[in-house]
């Protein structure tokens, strides 16, 4: 089992729809998770932390389930602009020891 | 800020010739990393550096690849002798004390024929 799984879709909606990832991690020890965007062609660009209470940020939310070692992002009412690669992020190092693992990404395209 | 520089974009070469790639983290980040990206492997980290010290390396494929950072504001990541299968994107990130976003620079574009 890969230590960060990602569905690598392609996840095709429509503009307006709710669209909903998740990532699995096998190392119960993992201290922090992140969500990162990728546009073709770019560098990846934080799109959000996760917190175990779980957090929301406008369209975006993000949550956590410790016991089922896997974290989730869910985008309302997906715009055009939404269209980009989406990377899971794991830490499960600690302090400045850090162990970076990185999921392969899901794909999405938001149709008009 | 100008963000995290990298030097060059773009890196054509043959094999067997020596590769350097450079990078200029954000002033005041005391972390940098040093990606690879390819389709079948996605983003591995390679090596990072805390207050210019390197504290895991273990993401180094091989003898081939060393890292340097011999200040704060300037890394390297040199690949000699480069090899076809070195072909990727290599992305420079850098991160503040709070260990709470990395940001990353362009990336340069290797190739290797």
């Amino acid at each position: 089992r890969k230590e960060v799984e990602q569905d690598p879709g392609p996840f095709n909606v429509p503009e307006g729809a709710t669209v909903a990832f998740n990532c699995t991690y096998s190392n119960s020890a993992s201290q922090s998770f992140f969500w990162y965007r990728q546009d073709c062609r770019k560098e990846p660009k934080l799109l959000m932390s996760v917190y175990s209470s779980g957090n929301e940020d406008g369209r975006f939310t993000a949550q956590l389930n410790r016991a089922s070692q896997y974290i989730s992002l869910l985008i309302r009412d997906s715009k055009l602009s939404d269209s980009a690669t989406y990377l899971c992020v794991v830490n499960s190092g600690a302090g400045n020891n850090r162990k970076l693992i990185w999921g392969l990404g899901t794909s999405l395209a938001v149709n008009p | 800020d100008a963000g995290v520089i990298q030097s060059p974009r773009h890196e054509v070469t043959e094999m067997g010739q020596e590769v350097t790639l450079r990078c200029k983290p954000i002033s005041g980040h005391n972390s940098l990393f040093w990606y690879r990206q390819t389709m079948m492997r996605g983003l591995e980290l390679l090596i990072y550096f805390n207050n210019n010290v390197p504290i895991d390396d273990s993401g180094m494929p091989e003898d081939r690849f060393s890292a340097k950072m011999p200040n704060a504001s300037f890394s390297t990541l040199k690949i000699q002798p480069s090899e076809p299968r070195d072909s990727a994107v290599y992305f420079c990130a850098s991160e503040g004390t709070d260990h709470n976003e990395q940001f990353f620079g362009p990336g340069t574009r290797l190739t290797v024929l």
